[in-house]
C-alpha cells in the first residue's frame, strides 16, 4: 500500500499571497499524482492530475509539480475561495489519499 | 450534463443492514468505473473500492474488504454499496465517484455524498 503524507497539516496564508502544499510517497508513485480540493459540506474536486495537468476549469493560479515520491502544490495569488482543504490522491498502486492540509485564512 | 446522484441519508442502529446507492447519468454508465470514498466525521478520505460496471468486477481496499460489498446493476446506471452489520464505526459520508478504468484519477462530479449514521 502506498501511503501519502501531506505537509503541513494547516497551513495559514493571507489573501493575495502563496500557498505551497506537500505530498510525499511511501514509493514511487511515477506522475499518477491528483489534487483535489473540499470544501465544508462539499464533495471534493478535481484540481490537478498527472502530478502537473490543470483539470478543466482550474484556474493558472493552481500549478502542480513533482514525480516520484515528492509533489508540490502551488497556489498564487489566493483568492477568498481558494481557503479549504486539499488532498493529494495516488493512483499508481490502487488508491490512496493523503490526510490533507487545511488552507485558512490568516 | 454529467450527474452521480446519491440516495438520502441513513440513521442506522448496530447490526442492522444498510445499502446506498449511486445512479450515473448523463454518460455511458458501463464505460466508467465507479469507487466509493469514505469520510468519517472530521476526518479525510479513504478509498474503499471500486467496480467496474460493465461485467461487476470488484477490486477492494483491505481495509474494507469483506465488511462492505459493491454492486452495480446497468439496467438502472447505479452502483451500490451494502453492509450486512453496521458498526457504530459505520458513521461516515460516503461518496461515489467515477473514473476511466485503472489507473486514472476520479472525475468531476463526485455524488454529492450519503451520510450514514449508526448508533450503538
Amino acid at each position: 500500500e502506498t501511503v501519502l503524507t501531506q505537509s503541513p497539516d494547516t497551513l495559514s496564508v493571507s489573501p493575495g499571497e502563496r500557498a505551497t502544499l506537500s505530498c510525499r510517497a511511501s514509493q514511487s508513485v511515477s506522475t499518477k499524482l491528483a489534487w483535489y480540493q473540499q470544501k465544508p459540506g462539499q464533495a471534493p474536486r478535481l484540481l490537478m492530475y498527472g502530478a502537473s495537468t490543470r483539470a478543466t476549469g482550474i484556474p493558472a493560479r493552481f500549478s502542480g509539480s513533482g514525480s516520484g515520491t515528492d509533489f508540490t502544490l502551488t497556489i498564487n495569488s489566493l483568492q477568498s475561495e481558494d481557503f479549504a482543504v486539499y488532498y493529494c490522491q495516488q493512483y499508481n498502486d490502487w488508491y490512496s489519499f493523503g490526510q490533507g492540509t487545511k488552507l485558512d485564512i490568516k | 450534463e454529467v450527474q452521480l446522484v446519491q440516495s438520502g441519508a441513513e440513521v442506522k442502529k448496530s447490526g442492522e443492514s444498510l445499502r446506498i446507492s449511486c445512479k450515473g447519468s448523463g454518460y455511458s454508465f458501463t464505460t466508467y468505473w465507479i469507487s466509493w470514498v469514505r469520510q468519517m466525521p472530521g476526518k479525510g478520505l479513504e478509498w474503499m473500492g471500486r467496480i467496474d460496471p460493465s461485467d461487476s468486477y470488484t477490486n477492494y481496499n483491505p481495509s474494507f474488504q469483506g465488511h462492505v460489498t459493491i454492486s452495480a446493476d446497468k439496467s438502472s446506471s447505479t452502483a451500490s454499496l451494502r453492509w450486512s452489520s453496521l458498526k457504530a464505526s459505520d458513521t461516515a459520508i460516503y461518496y461515489c465517484a467515477r473514473h476511466s478504468s485503472h489507473g486514472n484519477p476520479f472525475d468531476d462530479p463526485w455524488g454529492q455524498g450519503t451520510l450514514v449514521t449508526v448508533s450503538s
